[in-house]
């Protein structure tokens, strides 16, 4: 099963606005991933916050971490056409052999 | 080398045949994953290796899939008997720590066609 579920499942937005999504999981975590996915290819780290940590910040990416509900949210502020992708959270399986991903935000930003 | 590589990067074959993917990790990465990505959705995990540990193979859909890695270089993912379902992009990546502990890099994957 997914352990990570984003939301919303997609979300379109003109250039320069902030573009919000949100991930929810299941069971402890020891950190949490973003990932960046360009037209169904390979996969590219955004950011990981470690479960201690609440927030963290990457250039124009804002990730934040709540464990009490078990969610975190990755912000994109003054989006740009070029941060059209699908976004994906993860974190660890149970055994610790791998990342659970969820099935992604697919963002569209329009110029 | 630069990231993870894989090959090929297109593969169509014919339902009830065999494939092999290949992927080459990052060189030093010890662990290596293989994950399957059907279109639309997330990614799902197939097999972790991590050094010379016994692999994780608890997310091999069939016991028609099958891979091997030696050593903490190249592996290949096997899928006998091919059906229709099977069709997907199949992602290799590896990372310098185990599970989620580290970024992984993911190569470009591969993307299979079963007609």
């Amino acid at each position: 099963s997914q352990q990570g579920e984003e939301d919303p499942q997609a979300l379109s937005i003109q250039e320069g606005e902030n573009a919000t999504m949100n991930c929810s999981y299941k069971t402890s975590i020891n950190n949490l991933q973003w990932y960046r996915q360009n037209s169904g290819r390979g996969l590219v780290h955004l950011i990981l916050i470690r479960s201690n940590e609440r927030e963290k910040h990457s250039g124009r990416l804002r990730v934040t971490l709540d464990t009490s509900k078990k969610s975190s949210s990755l912000l994109i502020t003054a989006s740009r056409a070029a941060d059209t992708a699908s976004y994906f959270c993860a974190s660890e399986n149970q055994a610790g052999t791998a990342l659970i991903f969820g099935k992604g935000t697919t963002l569209s930003v329009s110029s | 080398g630069a990231g993870v590589s894989q090959s090929p990067s297109n593969k169509v074959t014919e339902k009830g045949k065999d494939v092999e993917l290949r992927c080459d990790p990052i060189s030093g990465h010890t662990a290596l994953y293989w994950y399957r990505q059907r279109l639309g959705q997330g990614l799902e995990f197939l097999i972790y290796f991590q050094g010379n540990s016994a692999p994780d193979k608890s997310g091999l859909p069939s016991d028609r899939f099958s891979a091997e890695r030696t050593g903490e270089s190249v592996s290949t993912l096997t899928i006998q008997r091919t059906q229709q379902e099977d069709s997907a992009v199949y992602l290799c990546a590896s990372s310098v720590l185990a599970g989620g502990l580290s970024e992984q890099f993911f190569g470009p994957g591969t993307r299979l066609t079963v007609l």
